[in-house]
Parts: C-alpha cells; structure tokens; sequence
C-alpha cells in the first residue's frame, strides 16, 4: 500500500522545544517538500529536496531544519527559534519531473 | 509577493447548480496550474491541471479554464454535490521545466460549501 506517512497526526510542545515531525514515503518519489498551512492562507513552502543528501530552503525556512539521509524519509525540525511554530505541516512529494504533488495527511503542531 | 490570487475566501452553492471558482496569477511565465482539493485536517488532494497551451481541460464533472490574457483561472464543477464541499487551491509550478522538480505557489484558497 504505497503512500507517504505522516506522524503523529497531532503534536503538542512546550515553547522553547525542540520537536522532530516525521514523513516517510513508499512511492520511490525522488523530491520531497515541506509546508505550513495557516487559517485562511495558502501552503507555504518550508524546504525542499530533489535527491538524498541534498536540500534547499524554500520561501519560510527561518526557524526550521532538514535532513534527508534517505530516500524515503525527510523529517523537518521545528526549533526553538521558530517565532510562530502552530500550525498544520504537510509533506509532499513528486515523482522525477512531474508536476503534481502528493500529500501526507499532515501534522497539526501546536507550542503552547 | 502573492503571485497566484484566490480573492474568495468562501463560495456557497446549492447541490445540483455549477460551482465557479477563480484564481488570478501575475506571472506571465506561469506554464502549468493545478488544482487541489483539501478536506480539514487532511492533506491536499490533486484534482486536475492545465497546461498554458490549452485552454480547457476537462475531467468528470470538473472543468478548468484558462484565459492567459488576463492571467485568470477557473474552476468549474457542475453539477455540484456536497461531498465537494471543502478548501481548493489553485497553484503553479515556479522557474522552468527541466531535469529538477518544481516548487509550487499556491493561492490562499476558496471554501466551497455545497448546500443540501
């Protein structure tokens, strides 16, 4: 059953805490992204990767962290320096040079 | 700098009559738009797309269509049914087509409640 999981569905913290969200993908797609959706604004993009050990910070990557260690799997740091960290996070993917991105279900984060 | 525009935040509609959704961009160097549907607390699904060398594309019950002279897109579901009930976006592939996959720019997106 191929697809891309996203864990856990949702996640609270502490301010000034560091927290880890999870994706990991089971299509073989070689890019993966990172955004945030906020009420009432479109996704923004986090950072993004085209191959394993690679990455690029996209529109709003202040704040947040990367790896991609492995094909499958990207998982996006939330640190502590990020000013606004609530929010629902999504992780996509593309499959070579498609266009079309597929979604995980997303993380909803909420720092308190 | 907001290069693609969904300007209605919501857009209600009677199940059975055509839902319109619009999306206006300012890049002329726009090639391909996207559409996705994203229910609450779920991640985006793809609904369909359109290249900037058509100007209509056609799938089901979902139409898009694109006039490059006035930068403008829209979304046509006809006929509307409640289960499309939720947030769509509009988006564009940024930079040029090539060996490495492209970024997408999304509108802020339009909630379309479909009423029984």
């Amino acid at each position: 059953d191929g697809g891309i999981t996203q864990s856990p569905k949702y996640l609270f913290r502490k301010e000034g805490q560091n927290v880890t969200l999870s994706c990991e993908q089971n299509l073989n797609h070689d890019a993966m992204y990172w955004y945030r959706q906020d009420p009432g604004q479109g996704l923004r993009l986090i950072y993004y990767s085209q191959i394993v050990n690679d990455f690029q910070k996209g529109d709003i990557a202040e704040g947040y962290s990367v790896s991609r260690e492995k094909k499958e799997s990207f998982p996006l740091t939330v640190t502590s320096a990020q000013k606004n960290p609530t929010a629902f996070y999504l992780c996509a993917t593309t499959q070579g040079r498609g266009l079309e991105q597929y979604f995980g279900p997303g993380t909803r984060l909420t720092v308190t | 700098d907001q290069q693609v525009k969904q300007n209605s935040p919501s857009l209600s509609v009677q199940e059975g009559r055509i839902s319109i959704l619009n999306c206006d961009y300012t890049n002329s160097m726009f090639d391909y738009f996207l559409w996705y549907k994203k229910y609450p607390a779920e991640g985006p699904t793809f609904l369909i797309s359109i290249s900037s060398i058509k100007d209509k594309n056609e799938d089901g019950r979902f139409t898009v269509f694109l006039n490059k002279s006035a930068k403008h897109l829209s979304l046509h579901i006809v006929p509307s049914q409640p289960g499309d009930s939720a947030v769509y976006f509009c988006a564009a592939p940024r930079g040029v087509s090539s060996g490495s996959a492209r970024q997408l720019t999304f509108g802020s997106g339009t909630q379309l409640t479909v009423l029984p």
